[in-house]
């Protein structure tokens, strides 16, 4: 299994449409968490760090939950510019940090 | 605030030759990453800095991959010699510090072709 798993998708929704995605950790080490948009051919860009007591920005919203080891990334309104892939990225605490990224998911948003 | 630089931005080689991407962290990070990203995977780490300190180099391929961080800021990352599997973007990020799992930024990359 591996550590961090994320649905690949694609996942294809009109414009101005709700859309969540999920990502799962196995590690019960995991301390920090951070969900990256990483557009075609270009690097990875934090897009919002994941809190305890979940956090909103704009129409993005994240939240952790520990019990069941995921945290998830809800984006209302799409717009088209949100078509992109969604990472999560883990930081298990082993000593020192070590941090896995998902392999992501992909999000198509249509006219 | 500049961002990370990495150059060159593509490279193509022969296998069997040497190849070497060069990064400038972010200005104050004292933490540098260096990742390999394949089509449709996430970035893997290769090697973690801590200042000049290598504090996590477990998944580097000693055997043909080596880097250096000499004073603590830009670091290089070298291939020698490269295969046909090595082709893939090379990405480096720095943090302020690893200790807390602090947000990483990344550089654009270095999208290395072996034929």
């Amino acid at each position: 299994r591996k550590e961090v798993e994320q649905d690949p998708g694609p996942f294809n929704v009109p414009e101005g449409a709700t859309v969540a995605f999920n990502c799962t950790y196995s590690n019960s080490a995991s301390q920090s968490f951070f969900w990256y948009r990483q557009d075609c051919r270009k690097e990875p860009k934090l897009l919002m760090s994941v809190y305890s007591s979940g956090n909103e920005d704009g129409r993005f919203t994240a939240q952790l939950n520990r019990a069941s080891q995921y945290i998830s990334l809800l984006i209302r309104d799409s717009k088209l510019s949100d078509s992109a892939t969604y990472l999560c990225v883990v930081n298990i605490n082993t000593g020192g940090f070590k941090t896995i990224f998902g392999a992501g998911t992909r999000l198509f948003v249509k006219a | 605030e500049a961002g990370v630089v990495q150059s060159p931005r593509y490279k193509i080689i022969e296998k069997k030759q040497p190849v070497a991407f060069w990064c400038n962290p972010i200005s104050g990070h004292n933490t540098l990453y260096w990742y390999l990203q394949n089509l449709g995977q996430g970035p893997e780490l290769l090697i973690r800095y801590e200042n000049e300190e290598a504090v996590d180099d477990s998944q580097l391929p000693k055997d043909r991959f080596s880097a250096e961080r000499l004073k603590g800021v830009d670091s290089t990352l070298k291939i020698q010699p490269a295969e046909l599997g090595d082709s893939a973007v090379y990405l480096c990020a720095s943090s302020l510090d690893s200790d807390r799992g602090y947000e990483q930024y990344f550089g654009p990359g270095t999208r290395l072709t072996v034929t």
